[in-house]
């Protein structure tokens, strides 16, 4: 499975852009990037996926490096609720379907 | 309410006794998958179901096994069980494609 690496743990001030970044440099053509977050004792939640271009909804956008082997899920304006764990998944629905958690990022957001 | 519905929430139990946790997917979806998170191993993919039938497995232990019934519902059946068995159980469910995965909120189990 190509894997993907994040930082560990970020920090952002409450109402203010935050852009969490994901390495993917062994993705394939048919990897899927998908993020989930995690809110404490609650199940993982969706985001936002792609496969090339550039992705908004209304929780957040999703950003694709042109090469794809990066991306960057930006939440616009952070609030406390968006303090979670966030996985960057890749999901190739060539090989079966199930997702593959790392460690994630774990956002703080400061009031 | 994500659709996914898991019970028991809580259960704790004793070393060496057999569960069953019980999950009803989102209305629609044919997939089932379980997953255990522990405070040391993250997120780990147990089983995958897709309409009655075992599709994927992951790193599901011989003590453990899972179904899913006709209505679609699964069960997931932890037998033997030991102190680092407990962890939070989560069940997704989605639709054909699996382009969005919906969690149930889990259900905890302490063996004690």
């Amino acid at each position: 499975d190509a894997k993907t690496t994040q930082p560990n743990s970020m920090e952002s001030n409450e109402e203010e852009p935050v852009h969490l970044p994901c390495n993917h440099s062994t993705i394939s053509g048919t990897d899927y990037i998908h993020w989930y977050r995690q809110l404490p004792s609650q199940g993982p939640e969706y985001v936002i996926h792609g496969l090339t271009s550039n992705v908004n909804n209304r929780m957040a956008s999703l950003a694709i490096a042109e090469d794809r082997k990066s991306s960057t899920l930006i939440l616009h304006r952070a609030t406390l609720r968006d303090a979670a764990v966030y996985y960057c998944i890749l999901l190739n629905n060539n090989a079966g379907n199930m997702l593959t958690f790392g460690g994630g990022t774990r956002l703080m957001v400061k009031p | 309410d994500s659709g996914v519905t898991q019970t028991p929430k809580h259960l704790i139990t004793a070393t060496g006794q057999r569960v069953t946790l019980r999950c009803s997917p989102r209305s629609g979806d044919l997939s089932v998958y379980w997953y255990q998170q522990s405070l040391d191993q993250g997120l780990q993919f147990l089983i995958q179901y897709y309409n009655g039938e075992e599709r994927a497995k992951g790193n599901i232990l011989e003590r453990f096994s899972a179904q899913q019934f006709p209505d679609l519902h699964s069960e997931l059946n932890l037998s033997s069980l030991e102190l680092g068995d407990s962890a939070l159980y989560f069940c997704a469910s989605t639709a054909w494609g699996g382009y969005g995965y919906t969690f149930g909120s889990g259900t905890r189990l302490t063996v004690v």
